[in-house]
């Protein structure tokens, strides 16, 4: 059965870094397109980030330069590197398999940016 | 990286067909054929009902159907049930990044 689980959300202070991870089960990550959708609380879904099975990444301008995506082959999951927390940052984040995400997302992992 | 722009709000009696819209650019929708749309209850994660512009993930009733033309894709869903009542979100792939829809909440009367 596949199955995505976040964790490492939390609350963390403006400036601050958290690092999320994505443990997948019954299927590679490596061998998939990756993705972190984020969600703001009562706003709508936002792409983040995409790490492609041959290891390019991708950022939305709203965090590049400040979050970094990445794997661990071995195992088996899926990271968020999240530095210079601001306020903005405050949300839901899921991860999800696809390029476009497909039927398997995470449950969500909330992480709350504030002093 | 501009969001997709879709209807905020969509409402239908039970039974009722509706359809919401999701007007992106040449770059985007009108590029490739990598269209979903996402079904979202309050507190839980999304679900994939359409990919590829109109195809349906298996166990996703046949009420739902996706289709595109030009720049801007659709999500209908035939004979409404209250069970529909959520918040649809398309996403389109856009070289290299992605891009959701701001959403449209359904309201089931």
């Amino acid at each position: 059965e596949v199955q995505l689980v976040e964790s490492g959300g939390g609350l963390i202070q403006p400036g601050g870094s958290l690092r999320l991870s994505c443990a997948a089960s019954g299927f590679t990550v490596s061998s998939n397109y990756m993705t972190w959708v984020r969600q703001a609380p009562g706003k709508g879904l936002e792409w983040v980030s995409v790490i492609y099975s041959g290891g390019s990444t991708y950022y939305a301008d709203s965090v590049k330069g400040r979050f970094t995506i990445s794997r661990d082959n071995s195992k088996n999951t899926l990271y968020l590197q999240m530095n210079s927390l601001r306020a903005e940052d405050t949300a839901v984040y899921y991860c999800a398999r696809g390029i476009i995400p497909d039927s398997y997302w995470g449950q969500g992992t909330l992480v709350t940016v504030s002093s | 990286q501009s969001a997709l722009t879709q209807p905020a709000s969509v409402s239908g009696s039970p039974g009722q067909s509706i359809t919401i819209s999701c007007t992106g650019t040449s770059s985007d929708v009108g590029s490739y054929n990598l269209v979903s749309w996402y079904q979202q209850h309050p507190g839980k994660a999304p679900k994939l009902m359409i990919y590829e512009g109109s195809k349906r993930p298996s166990g996703v009733s046949n009420r739902f159907s996706g289709s595109k033309s030009g720049n801007t894709a659709s999500l209908t869903i035939s004979g409404l049930q209250a069970e529909d009542e959520a918040d649809y979100y398309c996403c389109s792939y856009a070289g290299s990044s992605t891009l959701f829809g701001g959403g449209t909440k359904l309201t089931v009367l």
